[in-house]
């Protein structure tokens, strides 16, 4: 089965700065890819996703790149704020109505 | 539109004990999917349906777990008996299949935070 790996699984950032978190999947068939952010006792939300025949997706501050040759992707966040802290979850998918398959999650703190 | 809702919200039993819980998707969403996230963990499968079938269960511990979905709409997901390692966070899932749009999209509950004592 699918497997996907997330690093780092924490992150500290200062306000204003960028933060990088890359996944790694396994199964080539794989084409969806989202991203969710989850607050402390709150319900995953998707923030960004990509499917495979697009390389790169950007919405405001945030963008999300995929390389499936390398069968990679990451969630680039652009001038952070302390809103953003939160974990950050990245998934893969075979499609659309299939089972996503988390990775670990990062735990991104944004400092003032 | 409403979102996905869940309950009840939190759970506490003792092991052996039984418990149920209950999800009603997004209006219109056919596949509905039952997660179960450990703390600091990402959310894993126990089973999907499209519809009133169960599309996936090959990760539902099936000797104390079991899912229904009447109707194609509400779903129930009940562990009997539970046991200590069952504590998690239970969430419910559903997307709607379609391609049309172009919408991958799962919407997630808030979740049923379970303790087994």
């Amino acid at each position: 089965g699918e497997n996907v790996e997330q690093h780092p699984s924490t992150l500290s950032v200062q306000e204003g700065d960028s933060a990088v978190i890359k996944c790694t999947y396994s199964d080539s068939a794989s084409n969806y890819f989202p991203w969710y952010k989850q607050e402390l006792g709150k319900r995953p939300q998707l923030i960004i996703d990509i499917r495979s025949n697009v390389g790169e997706k950007k919405d405001q501050r945030i963008a999300v790149t995929l390389n499936k040759t390398a069968k990679h992707f990451s969630l680039h966040i652009t001038e952070t704020q302390p809103e953003d802290s939160a974990v950050y979850f990245c998934a893969a998918s075979l499609n659309s109505g299939y089972a996503l398959n988390f990775g670990k999650g990062t735990s991104l703190l944004v400092t003032p | 539109e409403a979102g996905v809702v869940q309950s009840p919200r939190y759970k506490i039993i003792e092991k052996k004990q039984p418990v149920a819980f209950w999800c009603n998707p997004i209006s219109g969403h056919n596949t509905l999917y039952w997660y179960r996230q450990n703390l600091g963990q990402g959310p894993e499968l126990l089973i999907r349906y499209e519809n009133e079938e169960a599309v996936d269960d090959s990760q539902l511990p099936k000797d104390r777990f079991s899912a229904e979905r009447l109707k194609g709409v509400d779903s129930t997901l009940k562990i009997q008996p539970a046991e200590l390692g069952d504590s998690a966070v239970y969430l419910c899932a559903s997307s709607s299949d379609d391609r049309g749009t172009g919408s991958y999209e799962q919407y997630f509950g808030p979740g049923t935070r379970l303790t087994v004592t």
